[in-house]
């Protein structure tokens, strides 16, 4: 079975960073390119990063770009997002996402909220 | 990277159908075919309904089907059961620069 696990969400005030997590299992990670996926409270779904299956092609959504971060560790099977400079229009789930080959997401996990706030 | 344009709401009664449009541009939907639907019930996780327009993944009823014309891709759900009341996203590849966009989300509701 897939299963995608996000954690490493929580409280941080304005200006601050968070490191999220997604552990996956399932399935052979490093055969799959991923996604960070966000949404604020009542919003609509936000696209956030992409990184390859190696981890050498990364790509990021204006709103986030310089702030934030995509990596992974293929022998962990684990997915990361290093977000800095945080504000409060930041505040939202975050999900992490398979990549199901052609631009479409296939398999999700249950999201991490981020709230930022002081 | 503006969100591709869906109507706020539409609604259907039980058995009928009721179809979600998708509006982007000749720079994402109406470039490729790489147009996605997912299904969100509150408090969940997104799921995908349909990939590259038209297809259904594994398990997905085939109530569920995709279509598009021009820079509009539309998702037709066929059969209204009551536990298709959900928000519908679209989603669709933007091209160069790895550019993916979703749309504004449909509030589906089954009177």
């Amino acid at each position: 079975e897939v299963q995608l696990v996000e954690s490493g969400g929580g409280l941080v005030q304005p200006g601050g960073s968070l490191r999220l997590s997604c552990i996956v299992s399932g399935f052979t990670f490093s055969n799959y390119e991923m996604d960070w996926v966000r949404q604020a409270p009542g919003k609509g779904l936000e696209w956030v990063s992409y990184i390859s299956s190696s981890g050498s092609g990364k790509y990021y959504a204006e709103s986030v770009k310089g702030r934030f971060t995509i990596s992974r560790d293929n022998a962990r099977n684990s997915l990361y997002l290093q977000m800095n400079s945080l504000s409060a229009e930041d505040t939202a789930f975050y999900y992490c996402a398979r990549d199901g080959g052609t631009w479409n997401n296939d398999y999700w996990g249950q999201g991490t909220l981020v709230t930022v706030s002081s | 990277q503006s969100a591709l344009t869906q109507p706020p709401s539409a609604s259907g009664s039980p058995g009928q159908s009721v179809t979600i449009s998708c509006t982007g541009t000749s720079s994402d939907v109406g470039a490729y075919n790489y147009v996605s639907w997912y299904q969100q019930h509150p408090g969940k996780a997104p799921k995908l309904m349909i990939y590259e327009v038209r297809k259904r993944p594994s398990g997905v009823p085939d109530r569920f089907s995709g279509s598009k014309s021009g820079n509009t891709a539309s998702l037709t759900v066929s059969g209204l059961q009551a536990e298709d009341e959900a928000d519908y996203y679209c989603s669709s590849y933007g091209g160069s620069n790895r550019y993916y966009v979703f749309g504004t989300g449909t509030k589906v509701t089954v009177l």
